[in-house]
């Protein structure tokens, strides 16, 4: 069963901390994103990558750092944790070579900054 | 960022019943849409990927439509269960490969 892991299901952090959220797909794709979900709004795009060292900002990348030193692994990093940071975050992949590129999420992580 | 419309945001459906709902985009730089469903405490997963207006697709009791032209898709469910609650995002893919999430349809079944 392929599959997106994401390391922490629920995480809470204090202001100030740097964070690291981890994402491992297991299905050699070369497309990696990182989403927050918040009450009333639709995913929005932080960061994404489309192969090993490249990233690119998406819609909100502001408080936030990415790392892609292997190809199964994408790390979300809030340098100094702020509580507007408070979020749920998804972790997703797809295939850069399929005829549809359809994502695969990861489960989540609740991130809570007091 | 794609301004991505899906209503009505909130609905209750007794099981059995069919019911439908809608995902408005610009039509502009159009490559792709994507429906998902996200079940609580679940990911989400792809439903349907489109591409081509005109394009009909069906999974089970779920089907989809896309209107490339006037920026728009449907979805339908046929005969409601309870396995059906869930939320429905729709995210339309421009073509620089990006996709902008809609806030999705929440749908309860009612038994």
């Amino acid at each position: 069963d392929v599959k997106v892991t994401q390391s922490s299901r629920y995480l809470v952090k204090r202001t100030g901390e740097k964070v690291f959220l981890e994402c491992v797909q297991d299905m050699d794709h070369e497309n990696m994103f990182w989403y927050r979900q918040d009450p009333g709004l639709g995913l929005r795009l932080i960061y994404f990558s489309y192969d090993v060292k490249m990233k690119e900002k998406g819609d909100i990348p502001e408080g936030y750092s990415v790392s892609r030193e292997k190809k199964e692994r994408f790390s979300l990093i809030l340098e100094s944790a702020s509580t507007n940071q408070t979020s749920m975050y998804l972790c997703a992949s797809s295939s850069a070579t399929a005829t549809n590129e359809k994502l695969f999420f990861g489960s989540g992580t609740q991130l809570s900054v007091l | 960022i794609l301004n991505v419309e899906q209503s009505p945001q909130s609905l209750h459906v007794q099981e059995g019943d069919s019911t439908n709902f809608t995902c408005s985009f610009p039509s502009s730089n159009f490559y792709a849409l994507h429906w998902y469903r996200w079940e609580t405490a679940k990911s989400p997963e792809a439903l349907f990927v489109m591409t081509l207006n005109g394009d009909e697709k069906k999974k089970g009791r779920i089907s989809a439509t896309l209107n490339t032209k006037e920026g728009y898709s449907y979805l339908y469910i046929k005969g409601s269960q309870p396995e059906d609650s869930a939320t429905y995002l729709c995210a339309p893919q421009d073509g620089n490969n990006r996709l902008a999430f809609g806030k999705g349809n929440q749908v309860v079944v009612i038994p």
